[in-house]
């Protein structure tokens, strides 16, 4: 039963055009949530992070959205780069417990 | 500041067979976890260590999976005897403290493929 869903396996974009990428949780326990980048052959880096306490978070290009009523976030990445390109996975975690809990990725291709 | 590393990157093995992974992490994080990833699928957690303990192992598949962290600095996972679901990416993964917001930083994977 995944409690972290990522229902778009894949997303392509136009260079400098945004990229929203989407994830849905079932588990009302989680009060933390995270975006991994994650290239071929690579260990997922961390990217962008958002507590349960607020709805939205940015970090330069990047931007987090949490509707906590919906159980939904979603990663904006405004504009897009070809750099960008990667599988992007969402993650959450509950109070107390170590574990992330991950979705499958979404695979983010940015076109020139 | 090295990141963690892991080693082996590839290891190819025949199903019965012993294999022992190992990981290394940032120089003082005490905190030491353990994931895999069954192609396709999403990134599953398997334990956590701090220090040498074993904080959380409830993602262990089964006692053919045996980790150990001796004197809280690199760990290894031995799994013995390989069966052919054991194939995935194994990543690792070390934090200093956690605490909410203490994001997690990953190893490239070993990737175990049993035949």
């Amino acid at each position: 039963d995944q409690q972290v869903k990522q229902n778009s396996p894949s997303l392509s974009v136009q260079e400098g055009r945004i990229s929203i990428l989407n994830c849905d949780y079932t588990n009302s326990m989680f009060d933390y949530f995270l975006w991994y980048k994650k290239y071929p052959a690579e260990g997922p880096t961390f990217l962008i992070s958002i507590s349960s306490i607020k709805d939205k978070n940015e970090d330069g290009r990047f931007t987090v959205f949490l509707n906590k009523s919906a159980k939904h976030l979603s990663l904006h990445i405004v504009p897009s780069q070809p750099g960008d390109s990667a599988v992007y996975f969402c993650a959450a975690s509950v109070p107390g417990y170590s574990t992330l809990t991950f979705g499958k990725g979404t695979m983010l291709l940015v076109s020139p | 500041e090295a990141g963690v590393t892991q080693f082996p990157s590839h290891s190819v093995i025949e199903k019965g067979q012993t294999v022992t992974l190992r990981c290394d992490p940032i120089s003082g994080h005490d905190n030491l976890y353990w994931y895999r990833r069954v192609m396709g699928k999403e990134i599953k957690f398997l334990l956590h260590f701090v220090k040498e303990s074993k904080q959380d192992e409830s993602g262990m598949p089964n006692n053919r999976f045996l980790a150990e962290r001796t004197g809280g600095t690199y760990s290894t996972l031995k799994v013995q005897p390989a069966e052919l679901e054991d194939s995935g990416v194994y990543f690792c993964a070390s934090s200093q403290i956690w605490l909410g917001g203490n994001e997690q930083f990953f190893g490239p994977g070993t990737r175990l493929t049993v035949l």
